[in-house]
Order: structure tokens, then C-alpha cells, then sequence
């Protein structure tokens, strides 16, 4: 069965720039999570998404969105790129939505020069 | 506001020694999951206890839940230089998003 796949895995942007980053959750998972990680603030949470819903949301300007597909894909975009935005982002899919067992993907790592 | 505390946040030991580390709350979870990440890599899920009390083992590895469901503990035995890594545990409460803890990384030295 195959796993969680993001899309880049590495990208690198200038300031002012938008990018939108993939993921195929595992097949059968309907529920998609976003996370931006970097060093100092460790996991942060950005948005849930399950059946093409947004369930969830933390604390990230507006900048950040996302959307759900209906074959479970998601992507998520930020614009107005900042130097800030340099971090890994990661996406993990689950069964259910909430909190249950989530598996994640290998990561893109996005460096805004 | 950060609902799991996980200590230490930096642990570096040598090859062979036992190890502990911990993730405490003052919420309730209804289950609570524990990830390892190497550099690099998205985290990898290594357990999921749910029951209060509940122990499992994997391998040199050994989770327990905490009675009231509030804390967790990760207790590795003689470990290995493979163990390196950052160990995260994570909180779910219901149908809201999973609550990460910042991490212990842990390095070990062969």
C-alpha cells in the first residue's frame, strides 16, 4: 500500500512568490492535515481537510490556504511569500477526520530566498 | 498555548544505556500517539495507546499511558545508534486536531 506522497519534495522561492505544494494521502484516506515544521517552533499546525471540507484551522495569516479534491488530494498554497516561510511542510493523512492515527509524508522543504 | 510538554528536549546518551522520555499534560487525551523523525523526513508513527494504563512494547521499546490519560512515557532499552532521532508524541482529543508536543531529540552515541 502506498504511502502518503508530497510534491515537491524540495522547492526554493524568492520573497513576494507563491507556491502550492501536493499531497496524495494513503488510498482510502479521507482526511488530510497540514503542518509546518522548522526548528524554533517545532510542529504547527496549519489546516484539516476531509471530504473537500476544511475542518480545521490554526493560527497562520491568510496567506496559507488549501483544498481538498474528491479523490482525497490536497493542496495547499501561500502567497506573499516571506523569508518566515522557509520551513518543512508536512501533510499526513488519516482515516478519520480528528485526531486519529495520522501518517505523513516525507516532506517539502521550502527555502524563500 | 503548548498542551504537551515533553522532557527532556535534548538527550544524548551512549550506546548500550536506558533511556526514558516523557509527555505530560494537564488536558485528557483519548488516545495518544508517539512518532519518530529523522532528519529530513516526515515523522513515522511507532504506537498508538488508548486505554489509560495501557502498556506496549515494541521491540527495545516499551510506551505506557498514564492512568488518567494525561501523560505518556517512551522507555528504550540498551539503545542503539539507530535510535537517533526526534521523538514527537501527540495528543488527540476527540474529533479536534492532533496536539504535537515540541519533541525530544534524542542522540546516541555509538
Amino acid at each position: 500500500k502506498a504511502g502518503v506522497t508530497q510534491t515537491p519534495r524540495y522547492l526554493i522561492k524568492t520573497r513576494g512568490q507563491q507556491v502550492t505544494l501536493s499531497c496524495s494521502p494513503i488510498s482510502g484516506h479521507r482526511s488530510v492535515s497540514w503542518y509546518q515544521q522548522t526548528p524554533g517552533q517545532g510542529l504547527q499546525f496549519l489546516f484539516e481537510y476531509f471530504s473537500e471540507t476544511q475542518r480545521n484551522k490554526g493560527n497562520f495569516p491568510g496567506r496559507f490556504s488549501g483544498r481538498q479534491f474528491s479523490n482525497s488530494r490536497s493542496e495547499m498554497n501561500v502567497s506573499t511569500l516571506e523569508l518566515g516561510d522557509s520551513a518543512l511542510y508536512l501533510c499526513a493523512s488519516s482515516l478519520a477526520p480528528g485526531g486519529w492515527e495520522a501518517f505523513f509524508g516525507q516532506g517539502t522543504r521550502l527555502t524563500v530566498v | 498555548t503548548q498542551l504537551l510538554e515533553q522532557s527532556p528536549q535534548f538527550l544524548s546518551i551512549q550506546e548500550g544505556e536506558n533511556l526514558t522520555v516523557y509527555c505530560n499534560s494537564s488536558s485528557v487525551f483519548s488516545s495518544l500517539q508517539w512518532y519518530r523523525q529523522e532528519p529530513g523526513e516526515g515523522p513515522v508513527l511507532l504506537v498508538t495507546v488508548v486505554t489509560g494504563g495501557e502498556v506496549k512494547k515494541l521491540k527495545r521499546l516499551t510506551f505506557q499511558f498514564g492512568d488518567a490519560r494525561k501523560d505518556s512515557s517512551l522507555h528504550i532499552t540498551a539503545a542503539q545508534p539507530g535510535d537517533t532521532g526526534l521523538y514527537l508524541c501527540a495528543g488527540a482529543q476527540g474529533a479536534q486536531k492532533l496536539v504535537f508536543g515540541q519533541g525530544t531529540r534524542l542522540t546516541i552515541n555509538p
